[in-house]
């Protein structure tokens, strides 16, 4: 079956660093996404992966292991406004996208 | 990016009455757009697919004469929630993808909040 893992909530301090971490099954892999998603709001779009390594945006930065079925998204001088949840989805074969359920990230002053 | 809008963003009905729910790509042509059911802390479920000029495709578990979807253009995909429930109270997304490779990322409209009483 198709399954995408994510923990469920982390906490981090204002200007810190933080990785939220998602592995992945999917039938065939047409890359992973991260998506960032504020409370009642509908989901952003953060990046996108679909070779090995690391791609780098700013703040974000997004990791991909294929071999491993495993990315993590990489939070820098954390920001209050970066309370959010943040959901990792894998595009399969078809490329439908397949969700996880979401990491909730709560920034502590 | 892409613009996708939806509409209403609130919606609060009595149980047995019907809902639309339009979704619409605002300067692109979406051959193709998604609906979405999202409970609390729960991850997006997708309902159907939703293809300009043919019928949408309906995940496994989705009741089609319950909700329905109708893609009458390239820009516009309605969702009608037919006699609701108030477990049908959710927030639903509706998405479009600008292409179908798989690098295409999609876009969200703003999602609607709809409580049954």
């Amino acid at each position: 079956g198709q399954n995408i893992d994510q923990p469920t909530e982390m906490t981090a301090t204002e200007g810190a660093i933080v990785q939220i971490n998602c592995t992945y099954q999917t039938s065939g892999f047409n890359g992973l996404f991260w998506y960032q998603q504020h409370a009642g709001e509908a989901p952003t779009f953060l990046s996108y992966n679909v070779l090995d390594g690391l791609e780098e945006k700013g703040r974000f930065s997004s990791f991909l292991s294929r071999s491993k079925g495993y990315s993590y998204l990489l939070l820098k001088e954390l920001q209050m406004k970066d309370s959010a949840s943040y959901l990792c989805a894998g595009a399969d074969s078809n490329y439908q996208l397949i969700w996880g359920a979401g990491t909730k990230l709560i920034i502590k002053p | 990016g892409a613009v996708v809008s939806q509409h209403p963003s609130r919606v609060i009905c009595k149980s047995g009455t019907s809902v639309k729910i339009e979704c619409r790509s605002l300067d692109f042509q979406a051959t193709t757009m998604f609906w979405y059911r999202q409970f609390p802390k729960k991850s997006l479920m997708l309902m159907a697919t939703s293809n300009e000029g043919s019928k949408a495709t309906y995940e496994q578990g989705v009741e089609k004469d319950k909700f329905l979807i109708n893609h009458a253009s390239l820009t516009l995909s309605t969702l009608t929630v037919t006699s609701a429930h108030p477990e049908d109270s959710s927030f639903y997304i509706c998405s479009a993808r600008t292409g179908t490779k798989g690098d295409t990322e999609a876009f969200f409209g703003q999602g609607t909040r709809l409580t049954v009483v």
